[in-house]
């Protein structure tokens, strides 16, 4: 079964840093799918990023991008120019690939969350 | 992008009382539809699997007969939560996908308390 870990329960940053939040998983597949949530007081999930595990190129967009190292199996979240609307928690999440059998299709497996905080 | 609704947004309910938690994909067809509980301040933990037209697929653990979801549609989804208890209170979230498409789109949750 995949394991999802973030080891980090709460981060800080101050407004117009930058910080990271890590997101190690565990998996035997090599065809896979990894995502960032962010879910604010709203308690709306939103799609932070994603990843391709195919992919070498880390995905990026705007001021978020991501670490991913493969062999390592770690998916770190790097958020630049923090700002105070990026106070949310985040989720990191596994997804198996298409191409993967069984009822799990589409299941994501979900990390401990980090609640992130940012001061102004 | 993707929109899911959910409705109600928020339901207080007396024990023993059942209650229904409706989840509909507003611009696509979704064939499947997962169902979530999270506690305050902790992740989601995946509740059933639902299947258009077919029998949910519940995580161990869950409760089927307490927890009934239909998916009668390529639109709606439905949990119910059948005599309601005050440790069924919680934070139900939904969700869809579509077909060949990776990203899963979020309702805006539900949140119940039973009294």
């Amino acid at each position: 079964a995949q394991t999802v870990t973030q080891s980090q329960p709460e981060m800080s940053v101050q407004e117009a840093e930058t910080v990271t939040l890590s997101c190690t998983y565990d998996t035997s597949e090599s065809d896979y799918y990894l995502f960032w949530y962010k879910q604010p007081p709203s308690r709306q999930m939103i799609l932070v990023i994603r990843q391709e595990a195919y992919k070498q190129q880390n995905a990026t967009e705007n001021r978020f991008s991501v670490n991913f190292q493969k062999a390592a199996k770690s998916f770190s979240l790097k958020i630049s120019d923090s700002q105070l609307g990026d106070a949310a928690m985040y989720f990191c999440a596994y997804r198996r690939g298409l191409n993967a059998g069984g009822t799990s299709y589409g299941k994501l497996t979900f990390g401990q969350g980090t609640i992130l905080t940012v001061h102004p | 992008g993707a929109v899911v609704s959910q409705h109600p947004s928020r339901v207080i309910c007396k024990s023993g009382t059942s209650v229904k938690i409706e989840c509909r994909s507003l611009d696509f067809q979704a064939t499947t539809m997962f169902w979530y509980r999270q506690f305050p301040k902790q992740s989601l933990m995946l509740m059933a699997t639902s299947n258009e037209g077919s029998k949910a697929t519940y995580e161990q653990g869950v409760e089927k007969d307490k927890f009934l979801i239909n998916h009668a549609s390529l639109t709606l989804s439905t949990l119910t939560v059948t005599s309601a208890h005050p440790e069924d209170s919680s934070f139900y979230i939904c969700s869809a996908i579509r077909d060949r498409v990776q990203t899963q789109y979020f309702g805006p949750g539900t949140r119940l308390l039973v009294l």
